[in-house]
């Protein structure tokens, strides 16, 4: 079965200073992976996906993450973290087609201190 | 182009009845599904349905109950409501099964 792994519940970080969220997966194939951001009370917005061909895909709000397949990851990035950013981050698996069920990660939750 | 509707947004429902939520996915999209959000069990999957047919669910109960109409809105039921369905309920829709899903801001159900 596939499964998603976040393995840091809180993050805190200042204005400016740089982030990564961890995200490991499992899947029997190559996943389609998805960071996505949920500030409180509202849905999930897509921030990027990878599908396959360039292992580094750029997203919106600055956001970028690596897919490394050795290591089964897909850590988001930003190089500079504004205020606006702290939210909760979750990353998630999904497939091609067939029966699966979507996946996502417990999920990050991103304080910035100013 | 408009984004994924969910309504009402809020609900205040009573222990034993029922509630039925409503979700209009992205125009062209076929693929909707619905997710259960607690502070507890984050993110759980209910079920996915694609052009009417439900295509996956996930490891609920019978109580929750699903469809999806032709214009491919989804309509999501819970029947004989417990405290601990008070949870954000999440609908979202996909081009295609599997692929990026866009969210709707969901439905803030509360059972007393």
């Amino acid at each position: 079965a596939q499964s998603v792994t976040q393995p840091d519940i809180h993050i805190t970080v200042s204005e400016g200073a740089s982030l990564e969220l961890r995200c490991n997966y499992s899947y029997g194939a190559t996943p389609y992976l998805f960071w996505y951001v949920q500030s409180p009370g509202q849905g999930l917005q897509l921030l990027l996906k990878y599908f396959s061909g360039d292992t580094l895909v750029q997203g919106i709000k600055g956001f970028e993450a690596e897919f490394k397949r050795s290591q089964s990851s897909f850590n988001l990035r930003k190089p500079s973290v504004h205020w606006s950013d702290a939210a909760e981050y979750f990353c998630a698996v999904g497939s091609s087609g067939g029966s699966y069920i979507p996946t996502f990660g417990r999920g990050t939750s991103l304080i910035v201190h100013p | 182009k408009a984004g994924v509707t969910q309504t009402p947004r809020y609900l205040i429902k009573t222990r034993g009845q029922q509630v039925t939520l409503s979700c209009s996915p992205i125009s062209g999209h076929r693929s909707v599904s619905w997710y259960q959000q607690t502070p507890g069990q984050g993110l759980q999957f209910l079920f996915e349905y694609f052009s009417e047919t439900q295509r996956n669910k996930g490891n609920f109960p019978g109580r929750f109950s699903g469809r999806q109409f032709s214009n491919s809105r989804s309509e999501m039921n819970v029947s004989t409501l417990e405290l601990g369905d008070s949870a954000l309920y999440l609908c979202a829709s996909s081009f295609k099964v599997g692929t990026e899903a866009f969210f709707g801001q969901g439905t803030r159900l509360t059972v007393v």
